[in-house]
């Protein structure tokens, strides 16, 4: 199926441990991005690559890093994991200035 | 003060009633999205428009460049259109300002 994917669905972990967030778009889509939603239901943008070129940068903390090996994958490693941390992560991708498609969402849990 | 507001902030319908969802934002932007949330958690892109008005089914958005104001209806609602309705505008490219969403939900 054409999809954005994102793993892991669900992700509980406790404070200061590292981990990875996995998403793969197999769209054909040049763009991806990565959004924080908040426990209010709050979307922020965090990054986008085009074409494995970062090209938004929020003001988030260097904990977080993107990675792209490729135009279709795009990973979100987050070192010394916080409390505040805890959020749902969504991936998404479009081509550029078109609508977005986004994955499920990987729901972070720090302890 | 957010840069995108959305009202209302929860609303509920009965089953067939039409509804209104408005969108105001303060900055100027390329597009405006409208996106849906079901309570699974998924989000869907519903439309992206930077002028006049799109129809897709039971669902129209309209926005008003000069107004900086949009508008998603409903018509005919059904209990499978509740959800989280979320306003979004582009500053450039697609950086993407968020509303914080409008809870629908329609009683059959």
């Amino acid at each position: 199926d054409t999809a954005v994917s994102q793993t892991p669905k669900y992700l509980v972990t406790q404070m200061g441990n590292d981990k990875s967030i996995k998403c793969e778009q197999n769209l054909g889509h040049d763009t991806m991005y990565w959004y924080k939603q908040d426990s209010k239901k709050f979307l922020k943008i965090m990054f986008s690559y085009n074409n494995k070129e970062l090209i938004i940068n929020e003001t988030v903390p260097n904990r977080f890093s993107p990675k792209s090996p490729d135009k279709a994958h795009l990973n979100l490693h987050i070192n010394s994991l916080e409390l505040g941390d805890s959020a749902v992560y969504f991936c998404a991708s479009s081509p550029y200035n078109s609508p977005l498609h986004f994955g499920n969402g990987t729901r972070l849990t720090v302890t | 003060k957010n840069e995108v507001e959305q009202s209302p902030q929860n609303l509920t319908a009965q089953e067939g009633e039409f509804i209104t969802i408005n969108c105001s934002y303060s900055v100027g932007i390329s597009a405006l999205h409208w996106l849906q949330q079901h309570p699974g958690g998924g989000i869907v892109s519903l439309f992206m428009l930077s002028s006049g008005k799109k129809k897709h089914g039971r669902l129209i958005a309209t926005i008003n460049i000069q107004e900086k104001h949009s508008s998603l209806h409903i018509t005919a609602s059904h209990p499978r259109d509740s959800a989280v309705y979320i306003c979004a505008v582009s500053e450039y490219g697609n950086k993407l300002v968020f509303g914080a969403g409008t809870i629908l939900r329609v009683k059959s």
